[in-house]
């Protein structure tokens, strides 16, 4: 298994411009999620997903869009980049969560993204 | 609601001393607690996790962690650093209950020491 993959591995944009971040997993979970970690900040929740087709907002949203067409991937569009969207983002996933059962979150390598 | 404080920034101890990160968690509901690490350009990895269980929890690559409800606290320990521990350590809180949304918290940079 390749785990969680996430392309590019970094990207400068210039302000205003948009694009999408990219992230895959192949080991069949429903749960996925996006952070971004900010030095000293540790990570903050972006969006997350339960399924294809259920997304839903985390900490930080604004400026973010998600879908979920498919279990495997988890996209994250950037609309109008802003400079205080330059942060390193991490997509993760992991098993359902049941009652008393906590599962692990598999994260990929990050996208380091720079706004100028 | 959930938080998550680490205290320290950053731990530098000598290699084969004690390490010791500190964390301590605010929740309203019995929590679920994670320490994760990240090696320098990587993605987050599972160190260990509470599962109510038991109140110490073993992980990976030696390291352990005691959940202390009296004093909200889930501070991690190894009994002696390896210069393979430099790395930074992240404490995390389920968010709301059982839903997997993580807070977590500001990170601690560990430093080994030859």
């Amino acid at each position: 298994n390749a785990g969680v993959t996430q392309t590019p591995k970094f990207r400068i944009l210039k302000i205003g411009q948009s694009m999408t971040l990219q992230c895959t997993q192949d080991m069949n979970h429903n749960y996925m999620y996006w952070y971004r970690q900010d030095p000293g900040m540790g990570l903050k929740l972006i969006y997350y997903s339960v399924g294809a087709g259920i997304t839903d907002k985390g900490e930080v949203p604004n400026g973010y869009n998600v879908s979920r067409s498919t279990t495997e991937d988890f996209p994250l569009r950037l609309e109008l980049a802003a400079p205080s969207q330059t942060s390193v983002y991490f997509c993760a996933s992991s098993t359902p969560w049941t009652g008393g059962h906590q599962e692990t979150q598999y994260f990929g390598p990050g996208t380091r993204l720079l706004v100028l | 609601a959930q938080s998550v404080t680490q205290l320290g920034s950053h731990v530098s101890v000598s290699e084969g001393a004690l390490v010791l990160l500190r964390c301590n968690y605010s929740s309203s509901v019995p929590p679920y607690l994670f320490w994760y690490v990240q090696y320098p350009n990587q993605g987050l990895q599972l160190l260990l996790k509470y599962t109510s269980a038991a109140t110490l929890v073993k992980g990976i690559n030696g390291f352990e962690a005691e959940f202390k409800k009296s004093e909200t606290s889930f501070h991690l320990t190894k009994p002696s650093a390896h210069m393979s521990d430099a790395a930074e350590y992240f404490c995390a809180v389920d968010g709301s209950g059982n839903t997997g949304k993580l807070i977590f918290g500001q990170g601690t940079t560990l430093q080994v020491k030859p």
